[in-house]
C-alpha cells in the first residue's frame, strides 16, 4: 500500500519563475492538504483540495494556486517566486470526514 | 484563529532519561489534537492523537500524551527515551471546522547515547 508520494524530491528555481509541485495521495484518501514548512518552523497550511475544489486556504497570497484531479491526484503551482517561497512543500492527505492526514516526504524549493 | 505554542525548541537528554514536551493551544472550541514526529531525513508520522474520550492517549513507540482541557494543553511524555527517539517533534491542532491542521514551531530532541 503505497504512502503519500511528491515529486519531484529538489527543485531550484530563480526568482520571478513559476513552479509545479505534484502530489499522489494514499491508496483510499480523496482529500489532500498542501503545506509549506520553512527551514526551522513548523508547516503552515495552504490549501487542502476535495472533489477537485479548493475547500480551505489558509494565508497564503493568490500566487499560490493548485489543482486536484479526478484520480485525487494533487497539483500545487507557485508563480513569480519570491526567496521567501524557499521553503519544504509538504502533501498531506486524508479521507474526508476522518481527521487524520497522513504527510508525504516533501519537495524542497530552493528559489535563488 | 486557532495557533499552537511548543515551550521547548531544544532539548538534549540522556538515553533511559524522561521526556515531556509542552504543547498549548489557543482556541475555544472543539478540537483534535496531534503529536507527529519528523526523524532525520524522513517524512512526519503521525505518533498519536486525541478526538475525544479518554484524555490519556497511548502512541507508538512508547509515547503518550495528556490532554488537559482547562490548560489547553496536550503534552507529550515517554518515560525512558533511545537515541533512536531523536527528531523533530511537531504539536498540531485541528478544529471541527475542518481539516485544517495547525502546527506549532517544533521541539528538535537530541537523545545522548
Amino acid at each position: 500500500d503505497a504512502g503519500v508520494t511528491q515529486s519531484p524530491t529538489h527543485l531550484i528555481k530563480t526568482r520571478g519563475q513559476q513552479v509545479t509541485l505534484r502530489c499522489s495521495p494514499k491508496s483510499g484518501h480523496d482529500t489532500v492538504s498542501w503545506y509549506q514548512q520553512a527551514l526551522g518552523q513548523g508547516p503552515q497550511f495552504i490549501f487542502q483540495y476535495y472533489e477537485e475544489e479548493e475547500r480551505q486556504r489558509g494565508n497564503f497570497p493568490d500566487r499560490f494556486s493548485g489543482h486536484q484531479f479526478p484520480n485525487y491526484s494533487s497539483e500545487l503551482n507557485v508563480n513569480a517566486l519570491l526567496l521567501g517561497d524557499s521553503a519544504l512543500y509538504l502533501c498531506a492527505s486524508s479521507s474526508q470526514g476522518t481527521d487524520t492526514q497522513y504527510f508525504g516526504p516533501g519537495t524542497r524549493l530552493t528559489v535563488l | 484563529a486557532q495557533s499552537v505554542s511548543q515551550h521547548n525548541h531544544h532539548v538534549i537528554l540522556s538515553e533511559a532519561a524522561s521526556l515531556e514536551l509542552g504543547c498549548n493551544y489557543s482556541y475555544g472550541g472543539t478540537v483534535n489534537l496531534f503529536w507527529y514526529v519528523q526523524y532525520p531525513g524522513q517524512h512526519l508520522q503521525l505518533l498519536l492523537k486525541y478526538f475525544s474520550g479518554d484524555p490519556l492517549v497511548k502512541g507508538i513507540k512508547g509515547f503518550e500524551a495528556e490532554f488537559i482541557k482547562s490548560k489547553f494543553s496536550f503534552n507529550l511524555r515517554k518515560p525512558s527515551v533511545q537515541w533512536s527517539d531523536t527528531a523533530e517533534y511537531f504539536c498540531a491542532v485541528n478544529a471541527n471546522a475542518g481539516n485544517m491542521l495547525t502546527f506549532g514551531g517544533g521541539t528538535r530532541l537530541m537523545v545522548k547515547p
